[in-house]
């Protein structure tokens, strides 16, 4: 049973438009959310996070969006650059003792110059 | 500040073998987690290390078991090891205690058992 889903494999766009990337989750304990962005031969890089008491997130180019009644959140890369190529994971959390991430298959963004 | 570290960076072990996998902690962080990433999955939680205890662990078998030490570096071991054990070993180290902590990662170690 997946709890974090990305349901898009893969995504292109052209430089300097905007990359929105999808993540739907299940479980209604998850309540911190996250995204990483990973390099083929590197690990993942955190870039942006929200709790599930907001609804938006910005940092720079980079923006996250969160819908708890939908169980939804995005990822907004405006403008997007050719560097942001890369599989991009949404992960979440839970409260308690652990703080384990749970992570959804990724997303392969491509950027064409 | 020196981020995290992992070593060996690539394994290669024989079906009913043993391995164990290094992890040194960013500086300043007293937490650690390991992760399997399989080919085309996501990172998938093994368990956590706080202060030299486990804090936690997924689904995954005795075999595979951990430690962590007063500097916090932490190793991952795993017995009799099986062909589906072969993926990318991640490791993330947090300050701890926090819910909002980030978990930041090394560069994985590639094992392949064969």
């Amino acid at each position: 049973d997946q709890q974090v889903k990305q349901n898009s494999p893969s995504l292109s766009v052209q430089e300097g438009r905007i990359s929105i990337l999808n993540c739907d989750y299940t479980n209604s304990m998850f309540d911190y959310f996250l995204w990483y962005k990973k390099y083929p031969a590197e690990g993942p890089t955190f870039l942006i996070s929200i709790s599930s008491i907001k609804d938006k997130n910005e940092d720079g180019r980079f923006t996250v969006f969160l819908n708890k009644s939908a169980k939804h959140l995005s990822l907004h890369i405006v403008p997007s650059q050719p560097g942001d190529s890369a599989v991009y994971f949404c992960a979440a959390r839970s409260g308690g003792s652990n703080y384990k991430l749970t992570f959804g298959k990724g997303t392969l963004l491509t950027v064409n110059p | 500040e020196t981020g995290v570290t992992q070593s060996p960076t690539h394994l290669i072990k024989t079906r009913g073998q043993q391995v164990t996998l290094r992890c040194s902690s960013q500086s300043g962080h007293n937490t650690v987690s390991w992760y399997q990433q399989a080919l085309g999955q996501g990172p998938q939680f093994i368990f956590q290390y706080y202060r030299e205890e486990e804090n936690g662990r997924g689904n995954f078998p005795p075999r595979f078991s951990g430690l962590q030490f007063p500097n916090y570096s932490s190793e991952l071991n795993v017995n009799a090891l099986e062909l589906d054990d072969s993926a990318l070993y991640l490791c993330a180290s947090s300050s701890g205690g926090r819910n909002t902590d980030t978990q930041y990662f090394g560069p994985g170690t590639r094992l392949t058992v064969l």
